[in-house]
């Protein structure tokens, strides 16, 4: 298996330009996660979903971020308009839905705003 | 308030030596306790998990304990080498698949 595959893995862009991030989860999860980390505030997740539905969006910094999971296999995280405080490295990870299971973590997609 | 912490921030070690990493939380309900290592510039991998009944958990030259009552986990490396150089991460789940909390990780070197 090739592993959770995320693109761009890297993305410049300048301030107010919409920015959307690419996952595939591991086949035959279902569950998947994205995530953003900062120097500053390390590891925090945004959205997670169990078999492709939204179960909580509590950590979606605001209304800027939106995140779907139209099938199985894909899943994107958009951000519209970009603000420089967006510039993170954004995680994808899925696993298999029980709470015991490794979350399995794509290589990160490191978004720079400009 | 949920909470995880971990010390030291950074660590610089001989190759060839042990360290210890710690991990403190404050996370309610527990259900069970990651450690993850981050190689720069690339995802975090598991190391290990750990529910409220297993004391200690072993990958390799990595050891992982567990003390529910005080709520302290370590993670051992026993003699380290040069790919041991990264961010290693301790998470606790507070119950449900979403709703984990990470700490802040330790950076260690390892050094020829």
């Amino acid at each position: 298996d090739a592993g959770v595959i995320q693109s761009p893995r890297h993305e410049v862009t300048e301030m107010g330009q919409e920015v959307t991030l690419r996952c595939k989860p591991i086949s035959g999860h279902n569950s998947l996660f994205w995530y953003r980390q900062t120097m500053m505030r390390g590891l925090e997740l945004l959205i997670y979903f169990n078999n492709n539905v939204p179960i909580d969006d509590s950590g979606m910094p605001e209304d800027r971020f939106s995140a779907k999971m139209p099938n199985a296999s894909f899943s994107t995280l958009k951000i519209q308009p970009s603000e420089p405080r967006d510039s993170a490295v954004y995680f994808c990870a899925s696993s298999f839905r029980q709470e015991q299971e490794t979350q399995y973590f794509g290589p990160g997609t490191r978004l720079l705003v400009l | 308030k949920n909470q995880v912490e971990q010390s030291p921030q950074s660590l610089i070690i001989l190759e060839g030596k042990n360290c210890t990493l710690q991990c403190n939380y404050t996370v309610s309900p527990f259900s069970n306790l990651r450690w993850y290592k981050q190689d720069t510039g690339r995802g975090p991998v598991s190391l290990t998990i750990m529910t409220f009944s297993e004391n200690t958990k072993s990958n390799g030259r990595y050891t992982a304990t567990l003390d529910a009552d005080t709520k302290q986990s370590s993670l051992h490396i026993t003699a380290s080498q040069l790919s041991d150089s990264a961010s290693y991460i301790c998470v606790v789940s507070a119950g449900s698949q979403g709703n984990l909390i990470f700490g802040k990780g330790t950076k260690l070197s390892v050094k020829p």
